[in-house]
């Protein structure tokens, strides 16, 4: 079946890096766009990063611009999201998703997520 | 940035009651709008897509209209099934953008 398996997350201090992973199964990871989606404890949704089919697009929230990348392997059906210079409010259940599309149009799978807190 | 307003911030009410969540974009976004449901503790949910399409497998009971900048998501008869916090998304332009949620509870 079609799944996204986050890993990654823990507890880091602030002005730290993280790299968060997602794995993905059950479908043709190459052909879909891909999101990081977090939520900070008690919170609503934040869109991270979107990153194309082919890895050739990208964007990002001014919130995290500048200090996140998001990359994937296609040949190893994986997501990443490198996170540096980590801030307190960069904590959150960061979620894996997929989109319906090649670049952006609505986020059909969703993983459990990773919890990341960063705390000193 | 576009921002998404959306009102109530939570409800309760009875089962079998007819919900209606609005969602007010800051411009307009045409149809590009989608409705996601997320139960405590788990991971959010596609139930509308294009402001009106409804995923496969959603049940029928949910339902999506509106265009421009304002939007309405209606579950016509609430379950108890349904208690969760309902998000509005823009894809009209990027960043993408959630409303604040709308948290829905039995009476």
């Amino acid at each position: 079946q079609v799944q996204l398996v986050e890993s990654g997350g823990g507890v880091v201090q602030p002005g730290r890096s993280l790299r968060l992973s997602c794995a993905a199964s059950g479908f043709t990871f190459r052909i879909y766009a891909m999101h990081w989606v977090r939520q900070a404890p008690g919170k609503g949704l934040e869109w991270v990063a979107v990153l194309s089919h082919d890895g050739s697009r990208k964007s990002y929230p001014d919130s995290v611009k500048g200090r996140f990348t998001i990359s994937r392997d296609n040949s190893k059906n994986t997501l990443y999201l490198q996170m540096n210079s980590l801030r307190s409010e960069d904590t959150g259940i960061y979620y894996c998703a997929r989109d319906a599309a090649e670049y952006y149009y609505y986020i059909d799978v969703w993983g459990k997520g990773t919890t990341v807190t960063v705390s000193s | 940035d576009i921002q998404m307003t959306q009102s109530p911030s939570s409800l309760s009410a009875s089962v079998g009651d007819r919900v209606t969540i609005t969602c007010q974009a800051s411009q307009d976004i045409s149809k590009d709008l989608n409705w996601y449901q997320q139960k405590p503790g788990k991971a959010p949910k596609l139930l509308i897509y294009d402001a009106s399409n409804l995923e496969r497998g959603v049940p029928s009971r949910f339902s999506g209209s509106g265009s421009g900048t304002d939007f309405t998501f209606t579950i016509s008869s609430l379950q108890p099934e349904d208690i969760a916090t309902y998000y509005c998304q823009q894809f009209d332009n990027l960043p993408l953008t959630f409303g604040g949620g709308t948290k829905v509870e039995i009476k």
